[in-house]
């Protein structure tokens, strides 16, 4: 069974940082490109960021850029996302999100739970 | 804005169906023939219902189908159910192997 598990959320001061870490098990880690999406309260789905399955590219959202690094380390199946520079409009649940490939493009299958990120002083 | 534009609510009585649109606003979308589908219930994560515009996961129910005409895709629900009433969201990537979300559609099961 997938399982992605997110953890590191938490209450951070405005211009403050924060790791969040996603634990994967039940799939080829290695294989498969990983993304974060987030959610703002009452509000919809935001892609973040995704690394390809041996970090060769790493792609980001526009209003991520320069503040946000997206890592992984495959011989721990672990995704990682550094935040920096957070805003008050950072405030999300974190999702850890899979990506296949589905012989035709890529879909996002499988979602953690989600960690929730406040940015408020 | 999004790229992809979705109503904000629909809803429909138990045993109807309804139809949400999903519809590209620019051209940064990568063939937009690959369109996914999310379900997500209050409190919890995204469940992937469709993928590559028509294609069901595993252990997803046959009411749901999908289509898409030109610049617009759509999501079917038959067989309304009291458990379908949640936010669906679609989803496709770009040309930049970025991926965007619709804003989301409530489904208001009545």
């Amino acid at each position: 069974e997938v399982q992605l598990v997110e953890s590191g959320g938490g209450l951070v001061k405005p211009g403050g940082s924060l790791r969040l870490s996603c634990a994967a098990s039940g799939f080829g880690f290695s294989g498969y490109t990983m993304n974060w999406v987030r959610q703002a309260p009452g509000d919809g789905l935001e892609w973040v960021s995704s690394i390809r399955s041996t970090s060769s590219h790493v792609y980001y959202a526009d209003s991520m850029k320069g503040r946000f690094t997206t890592s992984r380390d495959n011989a721990k199946n672990s995704l990682y996302l550094q935040m920096d520079s957070l805003r008050a409009e950072d405030t999300a649940v974190y999702y850890c999100a899979r990506t296949r490939y589905t012989g035709y493009t890529e879909v996002i299958d499988y979602w953690g739970q989600g960690t929730l990120v406040t940015v408020s002083s | 804005q999004s790229a992809l534009t979705q109503p904000a609510s629909v809803s429909g009585s138990p045993g109807q169906s309804i139809t949400i649109s999903c519809t590209e606003t620019t051209s940064d979308i990568d063939d937009y023939n690959f369109v996914s589908w999310y379900q997500q219930h209050p409190g919890k994560a995204p469940k992937l219902m469709i993928y590559d515009v028509s294609n069901r996961p595993s252990g997803v129910s046959n009411r749901f189908s999908a289509s898409k005409s030109g610049n617009t895709a759509s999501l079917t629900i038959s067989g309304l159910r009291a458990e379908d009433e949640a936010v669906y969201f679609c989803s496709s990537y770009t040309s930049s192997s970025t991926c965007v979300f619709g804003e989301g559609t409530k489904l208001t099961v009545l």
